[in-house]
């Protein structure tokens, strides 16, 4: 199983430039969440998306829009990338039979903004 | 608010020492809480979570937590350290508000193992 996969791993964008990071699960999860890891802060919640069809908001959402295409894959859009957005950003899925807050996340993507 | 704090930023150990890594929690109900590592270039892994009942919970790679109400806190432990478990840790609350699937993360600690 493959789990969770986040594409691209590395990315550098010019301020104002956009993108989209990618992610998709093969376990047939319900949910998936965008975070960003930065030092010193730990993980903080973007979006995410509790079933396919709805996307709610989390901590830091700002600068980022999400689309849940279907039950596998779920997207991060930066639209006008900003130095603040430099980050490593996971992806991540669960299932509610699994239990509450047991999550399974991709490899990371580390984007730039320069 | 929910928060979550690490007080120890970074944690250097023998290997074979023992080891214990601090975590308290802010959260007006018993929440759900967790532990979950990250190895270099890694994403998370779960390494153990309390829900309810016992208070000493045991995880994967010989990890175990003690949730102890009266201090808010949710203390990761290990008797003996292996030169693999050098690697962040991160602790974790589940609150009620979020459907319990929206996790507040710490700020991890980062452990060094000397051989």
């Amino acid at each position: 199983n493959a789990g969770v996969t986040q594409t691209p791993k590395f990315q550098v964008l010019k301020t104002g430039q956009s993108m989209t990071l990618q992610c998709a699960q093969d376990m047939n999860h319900n949910s998936m969440y965008w975070y960003r890891q930065d030092p010193g802060m730990g993980l903080r919640l973007i979006y995410y998306s509790a079933s396919e069809g709805t996307t709610d908001k989390g901590e830091v959402p700002n600068g980022y829009n999400v689309s849940r295409l279907n039950k596998r894959e779920f997207s991060l859009r930066l639209e006008s990338a900003a130095p603040s957005q430099t980050s490593v950003y996971f992806c991540a899925s669960s299932e509610t039979g699994r239990g509450p807050g047991v999550l399974t996340f991709g490899a990371g993507s580390r984007l730039t903004v320069l | 608010a929910q928060s979550v704090t690490q007080p120890d930023i970074h944690i250097t150990v023998s290997e074979g020492a023992s080891l214990e890594l601090r975590c308290n929690y802010s959260y007006g109900a018993t929440p759900y809480l967790f532990w979950y590592v990250q190895s270099p270039g890694q994403g998370l892994q779960l390494l153990l979570k309390y829900f309810s009942g016992d208070t000493l919970v045991q995880g994967i790679k010989g990890f175990e937590a003690e949730f102890k109400r009266s201090q808010s806190s949710f203390n990761l432990r290990k008797p003996s350290v292996h030169w693999s478990d050098a690697a962040e840790y991160f602790c974790a609350v589940a609150p009620f508000s979020g459907g319990y699937n929206k996790l507040i993360f710490g700020a991890g600690t980062r452990l060094a193992v000397h051989p």
